[in-house]
């Protein structure tokens, strides 16, 4: 079946631009979490969603990051006045339930160039 | 705090030869340990998981891990390693603990299988 889908694949942005990123996660699948990539360094944990419940917003690094998940279904991931250090390869991953046993499915990623 | 450790950038290793990939952890409570493979350009693909049970778990492609709570330690195995297997590894933990949602993962350890 279709796995997690992002879009945009890659980004070009200008500093200080507002940007949109898109994950599609696996139907069926309540939760939902976005993650960075920076080069050369771990995956970095955004935010997580499960069902209705209000979102963890525990990892955003600054209050220009913000997302939503509407229906259940489709999220997305806004940076607001981008920065040079906000380059990084974007991730998003599902996953059947919240709980720690259910391994998540990550999507291909999109890198996003801040120039 | 929940932390992995993946001690080596990078493990070269010849075609044939058995594979080890070191990861060790450290959790407040029972673990859940994923490991996790990223090919070139693409997204995390899921290998294997340790819940509960038998310390020796078996995933795709013919990779397993060895649970050792003792240790803390959550080592990637292949008995015979292939050129395909090259790749970057993450080992991740998961808690059960009320607000950790999100796995924590290792920088990673990039395989590299010579011909």
């Amino acid at each position: 079946g279709a796995g997690v889908s992002q879009s945009p694949s890659n980004k070009v942005t200008e500093k200080g631009k507002d940007v949109e990123l898109r994950c599609d996660p696996i139907s069926g699948h309540t939760a939902l979490y976005w993650y960075r990539q920076s080069l050369g360094q771990g995956l970095e944990f955004l935010i997580y969603f499960q069902g209705n419940s209000a979102p963890d917003k525990s990892g955003l690094p600054s209050d220009r990051f913000s997302a939503e998940r509407t229906g259940g279904s489709v999220s997305t991931l806004t940076i607001q006045r981008t920065q040079q250090e906000d380059s990084a390869v974007y991730l998003c991953a599902s996953s059947w339930g919240g709980a720690p046993i259910y391994e998540q499915y990550f999507g291909p990623g999109t890198r996003l160039t801040v120039t | 705090a929940q932390s992995v450790a993946q001690p080596e950038d990078q493990v070269n290793v010849a075609e044939g030869n058995p594979l080890t990939v070191k990861c060790t952890y450290s959790v407040s409570g029972n673990p859940y340990l994923f490991w996790y493979v990223q090919y070139p350009n693409r997204g995390l693909q899921f290998l294997l998981k340790y819940i509960t049970g038998d310390n020796l778990v078996k995933g795709s492609y013919g990779f397993e891990a060895e649970f050792n709570k003792s240790q803390t330690s959550f080592h990637l195995k292949k008995p015979s390693a292939l050129v395909s297997d090259s790749a970057l590894y993450f080992c991740a933990v998961r808690v059960l603990l009320t607000g950790a949602n999100n796995l924590f993962f290792g920088t990673g350890t990039r395989l590299t299988v010579i011909p």
